[in-house]
């Protein structure tokens, strides 16, 4: 069975930082891009980085570029995201979601909420 | 910037057949997939590359697309599908979400 399971969110001050971390099973996570996509409370899906296999390439929404990097660990099956300089528009549910053909993320992991709040 | 644009809001009666459309430029040349998210869970995969169905998935869930616009159509609508749903594709090094549209089965 895949599985994908986050954790690290937490409530963190203004210009604070985290270490998201997301935990693959069931498949070859090399073999796949892996993704962080986050959802605001009662907002819509907001994709924020991908990684590529070997994570040679990532890719940031331009919101976050500069203050949030994503990384993996492939002999952990583990996914990351390193986040500085958080504002009060960075609070929402963090998802990591395994990609697939075409920019399908046809896995997702249960979420780890993340608030900034002073 | 990229846009994708969705309804914000369709209703269905239960047993009739609901459509969701996503409009953008986007999807003139890459394919579009569709997840449905129900209150406190994660987005599920329903239809990918326009018009694929995950294993799982009931039938009477399809999509098509035709030039700047994928259509997710749901027959025979049940309760269980009341949900958001959200269309997305991508471009240069970016995925790209609509803004989801919530289906009610009244």
């Amino acid at each position: 069975e895949i599985q994908l399971v986050e954790s690290g969110g937490d409530l963190v001050q203004p210009g604070g930082s985290l270490r998201l971390s997301c935990a693959a099973s069931g498949f070859t996570f090399s073999n796949y891009w892996v993704s962080w996509v986050r959802q605001a409370p009662g907002k819509g899906l907001e994709w924020v980085a991908n990684i590529e296999y070997d994570g040679s390439q990532k890719h940031y929404v331009d919101s976050v570029k500069g203050r949030f990097t994503i990384s993996r660990d492939n002999a952990k099956n583990s996914l990351f995201l390193q986040m500085n300089s958080l504002r009060a528009e960075d609070t929402a549910v963090y998802y990591c979601a395994r990609v697939n053909d075409y920019e399908t993320r046809d896995y997702w992991g249960q979420g780890t909420l993340v608030t900034v709040s002073s | 910037s990229y846009e994708l644009t969705q309804p914000p809001s369709v209703s269905v009666s239960p047993g009739q057949t609901a459509s969701i459309t996503c409009s953008g430029n986007e999807l003139e040349e890459n394919y579009a997939c569709w997840y449905q998210q129900k209150p406190g869970q994660s987005p599920v995969l329903v239809i990918y590359q326009d018009d694929k169905r995950p294993s799982g998935i009931p039938e009477r869930f399809s999509g098509s697309s035709s030039g700047n616009t994928a259509t997710l159509t749901i027959s025979g609508t049940q309760a269980m599908d009341e949900a958001d749903y959200y269309c997305q594709t991508w471009d240069t090094n970016a995925a790209i979400f609509g803004g989801g549209t919530k289906l009610t089965v009244l």
